[in-house]
């Protein structure tokens, strides 16, 4: 079972404050990687598809990177609103099979 | 937009129990999932199907079985159900030529 982890697991910021997480994936066979965002009592919502070595994403204030050779992604927030309280998953993609899944990161912004 | 829709939000079954869980999408896609999420462990894979008829076992299949009978519909069965099957299930649907997943809205099922 391919192994797919993120940290950390939980993270709280004051609202304005900027963060990121990390997502680390098995540098082989890599074909995709996927970033959702997922609120309480909602579905997972996808923020970013990632396919190739260095590709940046931004949707707003949200940007992600990706490293296929080392194996790692983050997802950085800019000036966290309470709004961004959610979990963040990151998914990995082996060749065209289903999703692997990290745990989480389950951040909680404070006003 | 594509719409999936699971048909409970909440259910609750008691031991020994046959469950049915449902998951329909409108988007005519070829690939549909059935996940459960419980705390500290992420979306864990139960089944996944390609096709119609098709079915795969995911990560956990253990004491699940699905029927793929309609492109639409992805049914997630539990022959006996048991506690330790106390979970949210969550179905997702992905087109053969997209990488985006889309989820449904999940149902938490309880097992008394």
């Amino acid at each position: 079972i391919l192994n797919v982890e993120q940290s950390p697991q939980s993270l709280h910021v004051q609202e304005g404050d900027s963060t990121n997480f990390t997502c680390s994936f098995p540098s082989s066979n890599f074909y995709a990687l996927h970033w959702y965002r997922w609120e309480t009592a909602k579905s997972p919502e996808a923020l970013f598809v990632m396919t190739l070595n260095g590709d940046e994403k931004k949707k707003g204030r949200i940007s992600a990177t990706l490293n296929t050779k080392e194996g790692y992604s983050y997802l950085y927030i800019k000036g966290s609103q309470p709004e961004d309280s959610a979990t963040y998953l990151c998914a990995f993609q082996a060749g065209n099979t289903p999703l692997v899944f990290g745990k989480g990161t389950r951040l909680s912004v404070i006003a | 937009d594509v719409k999936v829709t699971q048909s409970s939000r909440y259910l609750v079954k008691r031991t020994g129990e046959k469950v049915f869980l449902e998951c329909v999408q409108d988007m005519d896609h070829e690939n549909m999932f059935w996940y459960r999420q419980d705390p500290g462990l992420g979306l864990r894979l139960i089944y996944f199907s390609y096709d119609v008829k098709m079915k795969e076992k995911g990560d956990i299949p253990e004491g699940y079985s699905v029927s793929r009978e309609k492109k639409e519909r992805f049914s997630l069965i539990l022959e006996s159900a048991s506690t330790n099957q106390t979970s949210m299930y969550l179905c997702a649907t992905t087109s053969a030529q997209s990488y985006e997943q889309y989820f449904g809205p999940g149902t938490r099922l309880t097992v008394t």
